[in-house]
């Protein structure tokens, strides 16, 4: 059963306003939550996380927040631009976990249209 | 600064066949990892290494085997391909485990027929 669930496969947005991408999860011993791009023929690169003893975490178009009581996170990207368009990977660690224990989502492709 | 760089980047196997993936990296890392793409899958944890000499499993590690003989060094072995290890594979560090940021490698596409 998947504990990171991303259940939008793709987004498309224009450029200029805002894309979120949501990420649900199902363990309630996850503490830390990462969001990975990719751009085509490369390896995932590092955006922002989050821990749980936070609800918002900001770096600078990039917004991520989370709602424990929901067990939902999500990425905001304010405002959108065309470079943007990749696919944005949810992932989560355990409580006390190594990082062996960083589970992923799916991946949601976005797309902002000049 | 290269970063992870993982060799070969492409490769075509016949069933039954065996190959190395050779990932490198050059930031001191402990932690090395190796994980594989598969369309509407995400990415899933085969092994993972904590440093030199160690070597632990993922989510899926069957039909797969590791070695970290140097630190710099993690390489992912598979003794007799399948087709379902048709894959992009991805290698992975971070300097310390519990969160730490991963530095991925471009990946290596490898197509079992």
């Amino acid at each position: 059963d998947q504990q990171v669930k991303q259940n939008s496969p793709s987004l498309s947005v224009q450029e200029g306003r805002i894309s979120i991408l949501n990420c649900d999860y199902t363990n309630s011993m996850f503490d830390y939550f990462l969001w990975y791009k990719k751009y085509p023929a490369e390896g995932p690169t590092f955006l922002i996380s989050i821990s749980s003893i936070k609800d918002k975490n900001e770096d600078g178009r990039f917004t991520v927040f989370l709602n424990k009581s929901a067990k939902h996170l999500s990425l905001h990207i304010v405002p959108s631009q065309p470079g943007d368009s990749a696919v944005y990977f949810c992932a989560a660690r355990s409580y006390g976990g190594s990082q062996g224990n960083l589970i992923f989502g799916k991946g949601t492709k976005l797309s902002v249209k000049p | 600064n290269a970063g992870v760089t993982q060799t070969p980047k492409f490769r075509v196997l016949k069933t039954g066949q065996s190959m190395t993936l050779l990932c490198a990296q050059d930031m001191n890392h402990e932690y090395m990892y190796w994980y594989r793409q598969d369309p509407g899958m995400g990415l899933r944890l085969i092994h993972y290494s904590v440093g030199e000499g160690t070597t632990a499993k993922g989510e899926v590690p069957d039909g797969y085997n590791v070695s970290r003989l140097k630190k710099q060094n993690f390489l992912l072995g598979l003794e007799s391909a399948a087709p379902s290890q048709t894959s992009v594979y991805f290698c992975a560090s971070s300097y310390s485990g519990g969160g730490s940021v991963l530095t991925f490698g471009a990946g290596s596409r490898l197509t079992v027929l």
